[in-house]
């Protein structure tokens, strides 16, 4: 069963501590996307990658890290220089047949206590 | 800057009434656009997508979508609405030389009561 799977669900932190949140994907797609979405605000791009090894700051970089030292997996570490981390926060894939459909995870809500 | 915008963040319907949502971008040259929904505790998942040909699309559900390209404007689009519609709908767009970033609207979520 292919997909796309993050985790945890929930995640809560105290304010100051990083935060890594995990995407997996088992679609073999190359490209891979964080966003986060706050309410009324639509879906922002974080981070992207390409390629294995590669990634690209998107909109909202500032105050989060990634790597992509797999193909499968793109984890996203939220630090303590986001100034509202508090979001729900979702990752996506897309193949190299059809580059521009992006399809998604279920999210994780992350909220700083 | 391109830009998605989403004219209503909240819509509230009857069952079997007929159901428009707005979304207008901002860019002049070629774009690809698409709906995506989001019903509750559920995955964002692809209802429709435009890339060109026929400005007509049909997506799944029974959800379509016009793109006019002079009105900037891919407008989403169901005859008859369900209870089982209830979610938020995000209109979203990739612009050529974007290497396949969305920019998303804001949301619209529409409630649908018996």
């Amino acid at each position: 069963d292919g997909g796309i799977t993050q985790s945890p669900k929930y995640l809560f932190r105290k304010e100051g501590q990083n935060v890594t949140l995990s995407c997996e994907q088992n679609l073999n797609h190359d490209a891979m996307y964080w966003y986060r979405q706050d309410p009324g605000q639509g879906l922002r791009l974080i981070y992207y990658s390409q390629i294995v090894n590669d990634f690209q700051k998107g909109d909202i970089a500032e105050g989060y890290s990634v790597s992509r030292e797999k193909k499968e997996s793109f984890p996203l570490t939220v630090t303590s220089a986001q100034k509202n981390p508090t979001a729900f926060y979702l990752c996506a894939s897309t193949s190299q047949e059809d580059t521009d459909t992006q399809y998604f995870g279920p999210g994780t809500r992350l909220t700083v206590l | 800057a391109q830009s998605v915008s989403q004219h209503n963040h909240h819509v509230i319907l009857s069952e079997a009434a007929s159901l428009e949502l707005g979304c207008n971008y901002s860019y002049g040259g070629t774009v690809n656009l698409f709906w995506y929904v989001q019903y509750p505790g559920q995955h964002l998942q692809l209802l429709l997508k435009y890339f060109s040909g026929d400005p007509l699309v049909k997506g799944i559900k029974g959800f379509e979508a016009e793109f006019i390209k002079s009105k900037f404007s891919f407008n989403l689009r169901k005859p008859s609405v369900q209870w089982s519609d209830t979610a938020e709908y995000f209109c979203a767009a990739s612009f050529s030389g974007g290497y396949n970033k969305l920019i998303f609207g804001a949301g619209t979520r529409l409630a649908v009561h018996p």
